[in-house]
């Protein structure tokens, strides 16, 4: 049973390029949430999606980044026009169908490193 | 939101000797806590978990105490070893999904 998979996993991009990060969740999984991770910090909480829906993006910066994670294939992290802060870790994580308030583990994919020159 | 704070920053024990980390949280709404182990480079791991209708759990050499009255939370790892070596973070989590971590501790066993 593959694990999350995130791809690429070192991504360089130039100032005021865009930024495009895959997140494949594990079997099964129908929900996906994205953190970010500034060196020596700790993960961030961006956006939660379930399959054709965003349920919470309130840690996403307003501007130039969007989600999405479409009926097929991987959920993707956009990062438009680029700027150096925007360098860090991006993880994804997933985890089972949500029950009421059953809250369920997250499982995380290797996450994305991305450095902006 | 919630806030999760985590004590300490750095933690550094001789092998053998037990570890114990702290956390505090403030929305009285959370009920799951799960710990994830963060080896430098690498993805975080979930270690061990708590829900708020259990006030304590372990598995082998790790174990949480959850104080749902006084929002406080932690992890203790006994007779720790070089490869304990990594850092921890503490999260919160309500009925909503969104995890928040702690700022995590720097725990470095020194054989």
């Amino acid at each position: 049973n593959a694990g999350v998979m995130q791809n690429p996993r070192h991504l360089v991009r130039r100032r005021g390029q865009e930024a495009r990060l895959r997140c494949s969740p594990m079997k099964g999984h129908s929900h996906v949430y994205w953190y970010r991770q500034l060196p020596e910090e700790g993960l961030k909480f961006m956006v939660y999606l379930q399959k054709e829906n965003i349920i919470d993006e309130s840690g996403m910066p307003k501007e130039r980044f969007s989600a999405e994670f479409p009926k097929e294939g991987p959920s993707i992290l956009r990062i438009q026009q680029v700027v150096r802060g925007d360098s860090a870790a991006y993880f994804c994580a997933s985890s089972p169908s949500v029950w009421d308030i059953v809250v369920f583990e997250q499982y995380f994919g290797p996450g994305t490193r991305l450095t902006v020159t | 939101g919630e806030n999760v704070e985590q004590h300490p920053s750095t933690l550094s024990v001789q092998e053998g000797d037990s570890a114990v980390i702290k956390c505090t949280y403030s929305d009285s709404a959370s009920n799951y806590f799960p710990w994830y182990k963060q080896e430098l480079g690498k993805r975080p791991q979930l270690i061990i978990d708590i829900r708020s209708n259990v006030g304590e759990k372990k598995d082998q050499r790790i174990a949480v105490t959850l104080n749902k009255t006084a929002k406080h939370f932690s992890l203790h790892i006994t007779e720790t070893q070089p490869e304990d070596s990594a850092v921890y973070f503490c999260c919160s989590s309500g009925g909503y999904q969104k995890v928040t971590f702690g700022t995590g501790t720097k725990l470095q066993v020194i054989p």
